[in-house]
Formats: C-alpha cells, sequence, structure tokens
C-alpha cells in the first residue's frame, strides 16, 4: 500500500481552467503539507495542515485553496491557472506538528500549465 | 526562515568511488533529514538524523547540531545513486537546500 497517494500523476491543462490534486495518506499522520517544486528543483512549502486545520500558509496566491476533510486527506485545489504554475507539486506527512518526525512524501503530480 | 545551503552543488563520481555531501543551516534546529530525489521524481526518505550518526548500507549520516551542519557520506557508488539529493531542516517546519545533483558514470 502506498504511505501518501497523489493523483493525478500527470496533470496537463489550459490556462485559466481550475484543477484540483488529491493527496491521500494512510500513516495515521496528524499533519499534511503541500509543496511546490519549481524548474530549479527547489522545493518550498505551500501549506501545513494539522488534524484539519491550517497551520501554515505561505505567500501563495490566493487562487491556491487547500481543503482537508479529514486528516488523512489534504487536497489542493487551483482557481485560474496561469503560465507560472507549472512545477511539480508534492503532498506530505509527518507524524507530529512539531516535526520531531522526519517527512513522508507523495511521488508528485508533474502541473502543466499551456 | 532558516537558510539551508548544500555543497557541492553538481558531483560526477566514477562508479565505485566514494563523496561526501554537505549540508550547512543557519539557526538552531531540532530536525534535519536527507532525502534523495530519483531520475524519475519521487522522493525518497534517507535519514531523519536532527544530531549524531546514523548509517544505512553504503550511506551514512552524521549531523552536529551545534555547530550548524550535516554531512551524508555516499560510499562505492552506483550508477542508481545518481539524482538530487536534498537535506531539509525545521524548527517549526521545514526547510529545503537548493540539493546537490550527483550523476554517476559507469
Amino acid at each position: 500500500d502506498t504511505a501518501v497517494s497523489q493523483t493525478p500523476k500527470y496533470l496537463v491543462t489550459q490556462m485559466g481552467n481550475d484543477k484540483s490534486i488529491k493527496c491521500e495518506q494512510n500513516l495515521g499522520h496528524d499533519t499534511m503539507y503541500w509543496y511546490k517544486q519549481d524548474s530549479k528543483k527547489f522545493l518550498k512549502i505551500m501549506f501545513s495542515y494539522n488534524n484539519k486545520e491550517l497551520i501554515i500558509n505561505e505567500t501563495v496566491p490566493n487562487r491556491f485553496s487547500p481543503k482537508s476533510p479529514d486528516k488523512a486527506h489534504l487536497n489542493l485545489h487551483i482557481n485560474s491557472l496561469e503560465l507560472g504554475d507549472s512545477a511539480v507539486y508534492f503532498c506530505a506527512s509527518s507524524q507530529a506538528q512539531s516535526n520531531n518526525y522526519g517527512y513522508t512524501f507523495g511521488s508528485g503530480t508533474r502541473l502543466t500549465v499551456v | 526562515g532558516i537558510q539551508v545551503e548544500q555543497s557541492p552543488p553538481d558531483l560526477i563520481l566514477q562508479e565505485g568511488a566514494n563523496s561526501t555531501l554537505r549540508c550547512n543551516f543557519s539557526d538552531s534546529v531540532n530536525n534535519l533529514q536527507w532525502f534523495h530525489q530519483n531520475p524519475w521524481g519521487q522522493l525518497i526518505n534517507l535519514f531523519y538524523i536532527p544530531s549524531g550518526t546514523k548509517q544505512n548500507g553504503r550511506l551514512s549520516a552524521t549531523t552536529v547540531a551545534t555547530e550548524r551542519y550535516s554531512l551524508l557520506y555516499i560510499s562505492s557508488s552506483q550508477t542508481t545513486d545518481s539524482g538530487v539529493y536534498f537535506c531539509a531542516a525545521s524548527l517549526y517546519q521545514f526547510y529545503f537546500g537548493t540539493g546537490t545533483s550527483l550523476t554517476v558514470i559507469p
């Protein structure tokens, strides 16, 4: 069983569209994250949720909206997609908000906006 | 936030060679992890090592938290070791370094 699974793996869409990426973890972790990896491979945190509550919201456009229906799921919805949103988006989870435990990452979603 | 610097940025090794990757961080941290991103883009957790030394097969890592650095040792490198190695340091959230891109040639 995959510990942190993301869907879809690849997403190609036109500018202006709205899309969602789903993430689920079966590790029983209580904290989940979204990271963006740009074309230079730099990984930057976007959001962190602990037990369905938003903990970290880095400076990202408000077109990005995370949603956590329960602590095992953290979905990312993106409105009015722009070319600059093209990147690989990684979901991750950890056992404690204090980050005293390591991260487990999903396999990533490669988003291409054309 | 915490500044995380990795060196070298790029490394090319002959198969069988050893190497040391370094990670410096700007502030006190309570968590440090090393990851390998393989050529298919998958991020694999290598070590959770806020302090001390750990070994896993041909890989080992050492973190000296008081001096704000961590080292990843790769011995007898193989072509499957190719990819990007990231360290991530955390006090309240993880900050990633820019990575070391490793290419192992046969």
